[in-house]
């Protein structure tokens, strides 16, 4: 069964420097990825995901991910943070071992950009 | 997202009944998904299904029932069996197991 932790409730930063945020995931196959962001008072948005390929997977808004086969992580990245970009952001997996489309989101992550 | 809608965006309901939320989607997309988002948890899984007629359990399925009697459509009901239903419930939806999701705007189910 897949799983997928995000170990920081929240994540503060300062604009313009840069962020991450932490996903790590367990599959029994190889994973399928994914990103996700919740602005207040607005739906979930997609930012990017990691099928195969490229490790470094680069997304909407100037996000980036980075797949890590051998420390199972898929953190989020920017290289300069904006006060807008402070939000919830989740991480989610799929497992392609796993012939359903279950689809398992991390606690969700909330960053937090000050001026 | 657009293509997929859930109704209503409110619902109360008194202790010891069943609820009924709807989610529809136009986007000819094969898999559908119900989770619940509670403050500090996330979105864990109910349900989903990836194709008419068929459903399996997600993580968190007890007192909740749904069905797949067509592609656009995939209720969610929340039975009495249910302990804890107040909570905001999120539908989804994709095409293939390397799509993304895409989400409703959410039903916030308060029991009263």
């Amino acid at each position: 069964a897949q799983s997928v932790a995000q170990p920081e409730d929240q994540v503060n930063v300062a604009e313009g420097n840069p962020l991450t945020v932490k996903c790590t995931y367990s599959v029994s196959g190889n994973p399928y990825l994914f990103w996700y962001v919740q602005y207040p008072n607005r739906g979930r948005q997609f930012l990017l995901k990691y099928i195969t390929g490229d490790n470094l997977v680069k997304g909407s808004y100037g996000f980036e991910a980075d797949f890590n086969k051998s420390q199972t992580s898929f953190h989020l990245k920017k290289p300069s943070a904006l006060v807008s970009d402070s939000a919830l952001y989740f991480c989610a997996v799929r497992d392609e071992e796993d012939s359903s489309y279950k689809l398992i989101f991390g606690s969700g992550t909330r960053l937090l950009v000050r001026p | 997202d657009g293509g997929i809608t859930q109704s209503p965006k409110y619902l109360f309901r008194k202790e010891g009944q069943n609820v009924t939320l709807s989610c529809e989607q136009n986007l000819n997309h094969d898999a559908m998904y119900w989770y619940r988002q509670d403050p500090g948890q996330g979105l864990r899984l109910i349900y989903y299904s990836q194709i008419v007629n068929d459903f399996q359990k997600g993580d968190i399925a007890e007192g909740y029932s749904v069905s797949r009697e067509k592609k656009e459509s995939f209720p969610l009901t929340v039975t009495s069996a249910q302990k804890n239903p107040t909570a905001f419930y999120l539908c989804a939806s994709t095409t293939t197991a390397r799509a993304r999701a895409f989400f409703g705007q959410g039903t916030r189910l308060t029991v009263v």
